[in-house]
């Protein structure tokens, strides 16, 4: 699977949107970029998934550059909730196999200030 | 519906004695992944079974790990003769085989070994 690098640690005024880059320079063809959140002593938590469209949903947007080598999570209108780490992961989107395990890195830590 | 359920939520063992965690998937969710994440540090994957069959291995240390998730009932990640670097929180996650790239994780296990 391809590597991602991400700003250690962000912070955010609340209420306003959060930015969160991931460069995944060697990025192949049939790979998806996705973002997990794992809030502190939880377990981690899908936030959403894109292979070369601009994607939304309910949490977030993901914003996928047209060379795919990097890619920006975005959170409209951040709170003090949405205080936790981001993983962005590269990985194929084949089924099964030894496919199955995702890889994290250390993701960014978002903070929220009031 | 119930999510990832995780038992139990901590757990202390003596040097030397046996750790048993369990996890019971989504209903309907026929694959479960054991990821472990030693204190200030990240996600690193162990696991990933089916049932009654391990697909990838690869995280799980040599000695003294095993796994297995069974026809029936919760999958267990054991380990025997704790010592204190396996203390960490032990995350497993689960997903239908055709929705993986949303895996759900559960609150996780606190293994602390004293």
């Amino acid at each position: 699977d391809a590597k991602t690098t991400q700003p250690p640690s962000m912070d955010c005024a609340e209420g306003r949107a959060a930015n969160l880059p991931c460069n995944h320079s060697t990025i192949s063809g049939n790979e998806y970029v996705y973002w997990y959140r794992q809030i502190h002593s939880q377990g981690p938590q899908y936030i959403i998934h894109g292979l070369k469209n601009n994607e939304t949903n309910e949490m977030a947007s993901l914003i996928i550059t047209e060379d795919r080598k990097s890619s920006t999570l975005i959170l409209p209108h951040a709170t003090l909730r949405d205080t936790a780490v981001y993983y962005c992961i590269v990985r194929v989107a084949e089924y099964g196999g030894s496919q199955g395990n995702l890889i994290f890195g250390k993701g960014t830590k978002l903070s929220v200030k009031p | 519906n119930a999510g990832v359920m995780q038992n139990p939520r901590h757990l202390v063992r003596r040097r030397g004695q046996e750790a048993r965690l369990r996890c019971s998937p989504v209903k309907g969710h026929s694959h479960v992944y054991w990821y472990r994440q030693l204190p200030e540090e990240g996600l690193k994957f162990m696991v990933y079974l089916q049932k009654e069959n391990i697909i990838d291995e690869s995280g799980m240390p040599k000695e003294r790990f095993s796994a297995e998730f069974p026809k029936e009932g919760p999958s267990i990640l054991r380990i025997q003769q704790v010592v204190r670097g396996d203390s960490a929180a032990y995350f497993c996650a689960s997903s239908r085989q055709d929705r993986w790239y949303g895996y759900t994780f559960g609150s996780g296990t606190r293994l602390t070994v004293v």
